[in-house]
């Protein structure tokens, strides 16, 4: 069965650093989307991309965080200076074009980016 | 998209059937339930959807109210493996970007 994958796995980085995870969404997929998680917490929409642009983002999204598709295959969000408080489970998922079913959003397994 | 209200916990022996329930009562006529799972930290599970049909697939079974306004996630046969935390998500489909508003969720301990 077709999944979402993520790397890496965990991630520890100093207080300012730039941070890249990475995604390798379904490969029929089209919308592509991040999350996190921030321990103990309620899992929050970060950003959702189609068509090589931003469709939606929520609060959390500021100018710190950019993602991008850089090939056909991968789909990566960046933190550009991270701070303490990015610490948290950073879920990526996608789902397919249309239709009910294809709407259906798929996680990946995650990477914990612990900053220090 | 329509706010839903589920227990914070449950229990359920193993081998019995987990029913979870979910209010979602200012549901829309456009909004279907969705439900989730996460086991530990890894990454939400999807498990079932529905609009308001009853549905049924491998993992588990969707009973939807007739009025909509409520739903239970039926776990026939729970297992120590289903334990996690469960989440019912009511969302509009047909927007593709629209993200998955997840609550709190009801966490399901299965027990021996």
């Amino acid at each position: 069965e077709p999944e979402v994958t993520q790397t890496p796995s965990h991630q520890v980085t100093q207080m300012g650093q730039e941070v890249i995870l990475r995604c390798v969404p379904i490969s029929n997929h089209l919308y592509f989307y991040w999350y996190r998680q921030i321990l103990g917490q309620k899992v929050e929409f970060l950003v959702s991309f189609y068509n090589n642009e931003i469709s939606e983002k929520s609060e959390i999204f500021d100018d710190q965080f950019s993602v991008e598709r850089p090939d056909g295959s991968n789909f990566t969000l960046k933190i550009r200076s991270t701070k303490l408080e990015d610490s948290a489970m950073y879920f990526c998922a996608s789902s397919a074009l249309s239709g009910i079913v294809q709407e259906t959003q798929y996680f990946g397994p995650g990477t914990r980016l612990l900053v220090l | 998209d329509a706010k839903t209200t589920q227990p914070p916990s449950m229990d359920c022996a193993e081998g019995r059937a987990a029913n979870l329930p979910c209010n979602h009562s200012t549901i829309s006529g456009n909004e279907y339930v969705y439900w989730y799972r996460q086991i530990h930290s890894q990454g939400p599970q999807y498990i079932i959807h529905g609009l308001k049909n009853n549905e049924t697939n491998e993992m588990a079974s969707l009973i939807i109210t007739e009025d909509r306004k409520s739903s239970t996630l039926i776990l026939p046969h729970a297992t120590l493996r289903d334990t996690a935390v469960y989440y019912c998500i009511v969302r509009v489909v047909g927007r593709n970007n629209n993200d998955m508003r997840f609550g709190a969720g009801t966490r399901l301990t299965v027990k021996p």
